[in-house]
């Protein structure tokens, strides 16, 4: 059964700092994987989706990578901003089925 | 640019009682989601559509869940006999396959 875990669980940085949020899954054997943002009580915003055959996609400030082999991604987030304070959710799209698995997300706080 | 839309953004029902949550997925997708977040967990998938029927179905969607796509536009899900437990944020997504894109949710609240 794919496990998706996170960490930092929740990271607080200054403003400007560029950082990277971890994410980890069990079954190497994924579809895709997709990173969404989550403001406190709101719906899920899709970031970026890289497929299993990428290792990594680009938008704007973000970098997201996958190593599929090993069960990892990253988020690399350049040049932090108050505005992205948030959650940060990775979430995996298993081979077998059309569902995702959801990790339980890094809360990011970036201070002014 | 398309979104999902889910209604209402907020339910209050109480503990028995049958609630319908409603989407509105993006027109050209194929695939249709349910997804649940008790307040403080994860997200949890619920069930998958897609060609008018069921695909795929976690072990949280039992008998008392139904879904249905009534029109060709809506994708509804159907709780028969709310429990207390029941009660978190419940989100719709579409897709084509690849990238899932979800609506801002509906919060369940079971009293």
């Amino acid at each position: 059964k794919q496990e998706v875990t996170q960490i930092p669980a929740a990271l607080s940085v200054p403003e400007g700092e560029n950082l990277v949020l971890n994410c980890s899954f069990t079954d190497s054997a994924i579809y895709n994987l997709q990173w969404f943002r989550q403001d406190p009580g709101k719906g899920l915003t899709s970031l970026l989706l890289i497929q299993s055959s990428q290792r990594e996609q680009t938008s704007g400030r973000l970098n997201a990578s996958l190593d599929k082999s090993s069960g990892r991604s990253t988020l690399y987030i350049a040049a932090s901003q108050p505005g992205d304070s948030a959650t940060y959710l990775c979430a995996v799209k298993v081979n077998y089925g059309q569902n995702f698995v959801f990790g339980p997300g890094t809360r990011l706080s970036v201070l002014p | 640019e398309p979104e999902v839309t889910q209604t209402p953004s907020h339910q209050v029902t109480q503990m028995g009682q049958e609630v319908i949550l409603r989407c509105v997925p993006i027109s050209n997708h194929l695939y249709f989601y349910w997804y649940r977040q008790i307040l403080g967990q994860k997200v949890e998938f619920l069930v998958s559509f897609y060609n008018n029927e069921i695909s795929e179905k976690s072990e949280i969607f039992d008998d008392q869940f139904s879904v249905e796509r009534p029109d060709g536009s809506n994708f509804t899900l159907k709780i028969r006999s709310t429990k207390l437990e029941d009660s978190a944020m419940y989100f719709c997504a579409s897709g084509r396959n690849t990238e899932a894109f979800f609506g801002q949710g509906t919060r369940l609240t079971v009293v």
